[in-house]
C-alpha cells in the first residue's frame, strides 16, 4: 500500500499569510494526487485534483504542485474561511490512501 | 444540482451486519465511479471502497476486505455498502462520494452528508 505523509500536522497562521502544506508518497504516484479541505462537521471538499488542477468553484488562491513523490498545496493569502483541516489523497492505485491531515488554525 | 444522500446508519452490535445506501441525483449516475469513505470520531479520513461506473470491479481497503461489499444499481441511481462482521473499530461516519471519472481515479468532487455507524455492545 502507498503511504501518504503530510507535514506539518498542524500550523498556526494569520489572515493574509502564505501557507504551504506538503505531502509525500512512499512510492511514485506520478500526478495522481488530490487535495481536500474539511471543516468541522462537514464533508470534505475537493480543492485540487491531478496534483495541480483547480477544481471548479475553488478560489484561485489555492494551488497545487508536484509530481512523483513530493507535492505541495499552497494558499497564497489565507482567508478566514480557510481555517480547516486539509488532506492529500493518492488515486494512483488501490487501496486509495489519505494523508493524516493538516489542521490550519488561527494565530 | 448533484445530491448524494446516505441512509442506513445506526447502532449495531459487534459481529452483526448493516447495509448503507446512497441515493444519487443531479448527474448521470451510470457514468461515474463511486466511493465509500469513512471517518472515525475525531480521526482522519479513511478510504473504504470504490466501484467503477459499470460495477465491473470492486476494490477495498485492507481493513474491510472480506467483510464489506460495495455494489451499485444504475437503474435506481443507488450505491450500496453491505457491512458484515462489524467491529467496534468500524464505528465512523460513512460518506459516499462521486468520482470525477468513470474508472474512479480522478478525485471525488461530490460527497454526501454522511451517515453514522456505531458498533457497540
Amino acid at each position: 500500500d502507498i503511504q501518504m505523509t503530510q507535514s506539518p500536522s498542524s500550523l498556526s497562521a494569520s489572515v493574509g499569510d502564505r501557507v504551504t502544506i506538503t505531502c509525500r508518497a512512499s512510492q511514485t504516484i506520478t500526478t495522481y494526487l488530490n487535495w481536500y479541505q474539511q471543516k468541522p462537521g462537514k464533508a470534505p471538499n475537493l480543492l485540487i485534483y491531478a496534483a495541480s488542477s483547480l477544481q471548479s468553484g475553488v478560489p484561485s488562491r489555492f494551488s497545487g504542485s508536484g509530481s512523483g513523490t513530493d507535492f505541495t498545496l499552497t494558499i497564497s493569502s489565507l482567508q478566514p474561511e480557510d481555517f480547516a483541516t486539509y488532506y492529500c489523497q493518492q488515486s494512483f492505485s488501490t487501496p486509495l490512501t489519505f494523508g493524516q491531515g493538516t489542521k490550519v488554525e488561527i494565530k | 444540482q448533484v445530491q448524494l444522500v446516505e441512509s442506513g446508519g445506526g447502532v449495531v452490535q459487534p459481529g452483526r451486519s448493516l447495509r448503507l445506501s446512497c441515493a444519487a441525483s443531479g448527474f448521470t449516475f451510470s457514468n461515474y465511479g463511486m466511493h465509500w469513505v469513512r471517518q472515525a470520531p475525531g480521526k482522519g479520513l479513511e478510504w473504504v471502497a470504490v466501484i467503477p461506473y459499470d460495477g465491473s470491479n470492486q476494490y477495498y481497503a485492507d481493513s474491510v476486505k472480506g467483510r464489506f461489499t460495495i455494489s451499485r444499481d444504475n437503474s435506481k441511481n443507488t450505491l450500496y455498502l453491505q457491512m458484515n462482521s462489524l467491529r467496534v473499530e468500524d464505528t465512523a461516519v460513512y460518506y459516499c462520494a462521486k468520482d470525477k471519472a468513470k474508472w474512479a481515479a480522478a478525485g471525488t468532487d461530490y460527497w454526501g452528508q454522511g451517515t453514522l455507524v456505531t458498533v457497540s455492545s
